[in-house]
């Protein structure tokens, strides 16, 4: 079992929201991921979890806030984005943060900021 | 500055015959270089990998090649079928343990039956 779950598939916010988009596996991996994906792009990191700390912050936005609640679960809570935050948000996760694991990805929420 | 770059925004294939995606990056500290598939609607899917040790590995229908000495790589998919038409990815890593995957802008690969 390769999956990764995220919910919800689609979120329609107001820029005075507060959301969160979660992110979910039980393959036991110990690294996990948030990238933002913006239409005919590559996706982009944004944040690194490797047992359950934080270790990567591509210089985001604090109206972006990441938490790993344990070792199953990232959140992305969103406050007071903006209408340029709207894109197709990305989790994957991998056995650990080392050279050669492969991450695996969600299919992603996508986003609409008004 | 983008470090991994796949010059083709898209290819047709007929179906039976090679497909071959190409890859070129400029950071000589990557060693690591992943190929991942994307459907509409659906999160990228791991293909196949390689390591800078490497200049070759094989998986089923699909071949990477690497060329250190140029930065670049490719992907064979021999023979292609219908349900291979998708975007393809590919990514690369640097070392010691480096977690960020750089990716490329992407392939879109069309098969024609």
């Amino acid at each position: 079992d390769t999956e990764v779950t995220q919910t919800p598939k689609h979120l329609v916010m107001g820029m005075t929201n507060k959301k969160s988009l979660k992110c979910e596996q039980h393959m036991g991996h110990r690294a996990m991921y948030w990238y933002k994906q913006k239409a005919k792009k590559p996706p982009e990191l944004m944040f690194v979890y490797s047992y359950e700390k934080l270790s990567i912050n591509e210089s985001v936005p604090s109206r972006f806030s990441p938490e790993c609640p344990n070792s199953s679960l990232l959140n992305l809570h969103l406050h007071a984005l903006q209408p340029e935050d709207s894109a197709l948000y990305l989790c994957a996760s991998s056995h650990s943060d080392r050279l050669e694991n492969i991450q695996y990805f969600g299919a992603g929420t996508r986003l609409s900021v008004l | 500055d983008q470090q991994v770059k796949q010059n083709s925004p898209s290819l047709s294939v007929q179906e039976g015959r090679i497909s071959i995606l190409n890859c070129d990056y400029t950071n000589s500290m990557f060693d690591y270089f992943l190929w991942y598939k994307k459907y509409p609607a659906e999160g990228p899917t791991f293909l196949i990998s390689i390591s800078s040790i490497k200049d070759k590995n094989e998986d089923g229908r699909f071949t990477v090649f690497l060329n250190k000495s140029a930065k670049h790589l490719s992907l064979h998919i021999v023979p292609s079928q219908p349900g291979d038409s998708a975007v393809y990815f590919c990514a690369a890593r640097g070392l010691r343990g480096n977690e960020k995957l750089t990716f490329g802008t992407g392939t879109r690969l069309t098969i024609i039956p």
